[in-house]
C-alpha cells in the first residue's frame, strides 16, 4: 500500500542552522512526484518544492533543497540557514498514478512535523 | 488572481443538520480534490474529481458527498453530519491531475460539529 512516513513529529533549531526534514515512502508504482508543503500557523498550504520520481537531479528552490534517495524511497527537505518565519508544519506528499487511468492520481500525505526556529 | 476558494471559512453545526462547503477555482483546471486535516494524521484525501462529472473516493469517503457539474466548482457535502467530522478541510485544484503537478489550495474550512 502506498504510504508517507515522517517519522519527526516536532523539531527545535537555532536560527541560521541547515535543517533536515525527514520523508520516506512506499509506492509500487514506478511514475510518482514526491512534493514538500509548508503549512504556517495561518493555516494556508504553501507549495515549496517537487521532485519527480525520473529526475536524476535533487531539486532545488531557493533555500529549500531536496535529497532524493530513489532506492532508499526517502525525499528529505533540507532547509539551509534557517529563519524565524520558518516556524511552521511541513508536509511530505507523493502523487501517483492511480492503476489503470493514465492521468488519474491519488495523493497521500504524511503526518507532519512541525518546525520550530528558535532565536 | 489565480485562486481557489472556500464558504464558509469557519462553520459551527449540529449533529445531523446537512451542510454543503462550497469549493470554486478560477485556473480552468481538471483536476479538483478534498482534504480532511486532523492531529497527528496530516491530510487526508476525501473525494477527487479528473473533470466534469467524473469523481472518485479517496482515502476517507464515508460521510461525504461531493458533485462536478461545472469545471470550476466542486462542492462538499455532509448529508448528516457526526462529531467525527469535526475537521479542517480543504479544496485543492490542478491542471490535469497529472503525477508532476502541485496543487493549488484554497484557504481551508474549519467545521465544528456538536
Amino acid at each position: 500500500a502506498q504510504k508517507i512516513t515522517q517519522t519527526q513529529p516536532g523539531m527545535f533549531v537555532q536560527e541560521k542552522e541547515a535543517v533536515t526534514l525527514d520523508c520516506t515512502y512506499d509506492t509500487s508504482d514506478p511514475s510518482y512526484g514526491l512534493f514538500w508543503y509548508k503549512q504556517p500557523s495561518s493555516g494556508e498550504m504553501i507549495f515549496l518544492i517537487y521532485q519527480g520520481s525520473y529526475d536524476q537531479q535533487n531539486a532545488t528552490e531557493g533555500r529549500y533543497s531536496l535529497n532524493f534517495q530513489k532506492a532508499r524511497k526517502s525525499a528529505n527537505l533540507v532547509i539551509s540557514a534557517s529563519q524565524l518565519g520558518d516556524s511552521a508544519m511541513y508536509f511530505c506528499a507523493m502523487r501517483e498514478f492511480r492503476r489503470g487511468y493514465s492521468s488519474a492520481s491519488k495523493i497521500i500525505f504524511g503526518s507532519g512535523t512541525r518546525l520550530s526556529i528558535r532565536p | 488572481e489565480a485562486q481557489v476558494t472556500q464558504n464558509p471559512r469557519y462553520l459551527i453545526t449540529v449533529t445531523g443538520k446537512k451542510l454543503t462547503v462550497t469549493c470554486s477555482q478560477n485556473m480552468n483546471h481538471e483536476y479538483m480534490s478534498w482534504y480532511r486535516q486532523d492531529p497527528g494524521l496530516g491530510l487526508r484525501q476525501i473525494y477527487y474529481s479528473m473533470n466534469v462529472e467524473v469523481t472518485d473516493k479517496g482515502d476517507v469517503p464515508e460521510g461525504y458527498k461531493v458533485s462536478r457539474k461545472e469545471k470550476r466548482n466542486f462542492p462538499l457535502i455532509l448529508e448528516s453530519p457526526s462529531p467525527n467530522q469535526t475537521s479542517l478541510y480543504f479544496c485543492a485544484s490542478s491542471p490535469q491531475g497529472l503525477a508532476q503537478e502541485t496543487q493549488y489550495f484554497g484557504p481551508g474550512t474549519r467545521l465544528l460539529v456538536l
